[in-house]
């Protein structure tokens, strides 16, 4: 299957902190990447898709100037956590579809505490 | 719309028991569907996937889950737990093969398994 890795893993940062998580497609080209959140003993919620070269499609009720997705290459995105506040701490997750576009393949995952 | 319901928040089983994870999923359009294992602290696996084939699907690990398109369910089972095998079990669903490319989590079901 197809490989996505995340940095950093783990990330704990001051409130009113900005904060970056990258996502790779490290052995394909991913045109299409997903984020999602997911808090304690819960599912995984979609936030925002995120579209090479073009702007990313949030989810209702996902705050665009919060939570900013930049998918500049066929193998990164991003997304950076501006002014985190400690409700935004929480368990971020990316993914990417393969190559045929059925499955998608989820990174290990990045784990946000806001202090 | 689309939705997944898992009947069962946790489920617990004895090492060598039958595991059975139930799934319902919701869906105008021929769905693809999927299982995903998450261990903790780690992204989501995915362990098999449904794309309107053979209904009935074999995944990793041993585990399999069948495609009932009356009964709008794609159960996930395995013959013989393994003390490995306790995790957070997510079904989910897309709509794919209508050229979608969201896909829907169900609330999840946690895995025990007693020794």
């Amino acid at each position: 299957g197809a490989v996505v890795s995340q940095h950093p893993s783990w990330v704990i940062c001051k409130s009113g902190t900005s904060v970056k998580i990258e996502c790779r497609s490290l052995d394909f080209q991913a045109t299409t990447m997903f984020w999602y959140r997911q808090f304690p003993k819960q599912s995984l919620m979609l936030m925002a898709t995120s579209n090479e070269g073009s702007k990313a499609t949030y989810e209702q009720g996902v705050e665009k100037d919060k939570f900013l997705i930049n998918h500049a290459s066929l193998t990164l995105s991003t997304l950076t956590v501006t002014s985190a506040h400690p409700e935004d701490s929480s368990f971020y997750i990316c993914s990417a579809h393969d190559r045929q576009g059925e499955t998608q393949y989820f990174g290990p995952g990045t784990r946000l505490l806001v202090l | 719309a689309q939705s997944v319901t898992q009947l069962g928040s946790h489920v617990s089983v004895s090492e060598g028991a039958l595991v059975l994870l139930r799934c319902n999923y919701s869906s105008s359009v021929p769905p693809y569907l999927f299982w995903y294992v998450q261990y903790p602290n780690q992204g989501l696996q995915l362990l098999l996937k449904y794309t309107s084939a053979a209904t009935l699907v074999k995944g990793i690990n041993g585990f399999e889950a069948e495609f009932k398109k009356s009964e709008t369910s794609f159960h996930l089972t395995k013959p013989s737990a393994h003390m490995s095998d306790a995790a957070e079990y997510f079904c989910a669903v897309s709509d794919y093969y209508s050229g979608g490319d969201k896909v829907i989590f169900g609330p999840g079901t946690s895995l025990s398994v007693i020794p």
